[in-house]
């Protein structure tokens, strides 16, 4: 079946830091690729969608500017988290999709980020 | 993108028992799914209900899914240690515009199963 994995699954960085998150598709070409943040004993909320080769479309109230995705190719994405903060500390998900073969929504199996 | 509601937002049962879990939704959908998740962990997809289903199963797994009322449940039977963990559904919307739009999560259930 289709898998996703995601890099790196946990990290700690300072405040004032950027971090890269990356999302690859590691058996199927990922038309679209999502990303979700999740607060402790929360849901998922859609930060973003990106399409390959396309600039990201972010949700209201996600920070473009903070939350920086490229998806440069059909296998990969990454989110940068620039400049974070305590607040950014989350656990971070990415899905893949490809709509022209209709493949599921393929989770990756998240990045745990803690800014101190 | 809104949320869906789920109810009850926690459940502690005995090993054995059945577990209910049920999920509402606001717009149109091409498709509900159950995802259970472990404490700090990635998803795990249990099931998919497509909008012209009304029930499905897979194993101890029982998910029904009321287009007109739009809401879904998802039936954990003989319940074990192993089936502790939170458990969310998402929505896929309805959007005609050719692409995809992401999922839609309730806010979950945290499901308790004692020994």
């Amino acid at each position: 079946g289709a898998v996703v994995s995601q890099h790196p699954s946990w990290v700690i960085c300072k405040s004032g830091t950027s971090v890269k998150i990356e999302c690859r598709s590691l058996d199927f070409q990922a038309t679209t690729m999502f990303w979700y943040r999740q607060f402790p004993k929360q849901s998922l909320m859609l930060m973003a969608t990106s399409n390959e080769g396309s600039k990201a479309t972010y949700e209201q109230g996600v920070e473009k500017d903070k939350f920086l995705i490229n998806h440069a190719s059909l296998t990969l994405s990454t989110l940068t988290v620039t400049s974070a903060h305590p607040e950014d500390s989350s656990f971070y998900i990415c899905s893949a999709t490809n709509l022209k073969i209709n493949y599921g929504y393929t989770f990756g199996s998240g990045t745990r980020l803690t800014v101190v | 993108s809104q949320q869906g509601e789920e109810d009850p937002q926690a459940l502690s049962i005995q090993e054995g028992e059945n577990a209910t879990m049920n999920c509402s939704y606001k717009t149109s959908i091409n498709n509900l799914q159950w995802y259970r998740q472990n404490s700090g962990r990635g998803l795990v997809h249990l099931i998919l209900i497509r909008s012209n289903e009304r029930e499905k199963h897979s194993g101890r797994l029982r998910v029904t899914l009321d287009t007109s009322k739009k809401s879904s449940s998802l039936l954990i039977t003989a319940s074990r240690a192993a089936d502790t963990a939170s458990y969310f559904c998402a929505t896929d919307e309805l959007y005609s515009g050719g692409g995809a739009d992401g999922l839609t999560f309730g806010k979950g259930t945290h499901l308790i199963i004692q020994p």
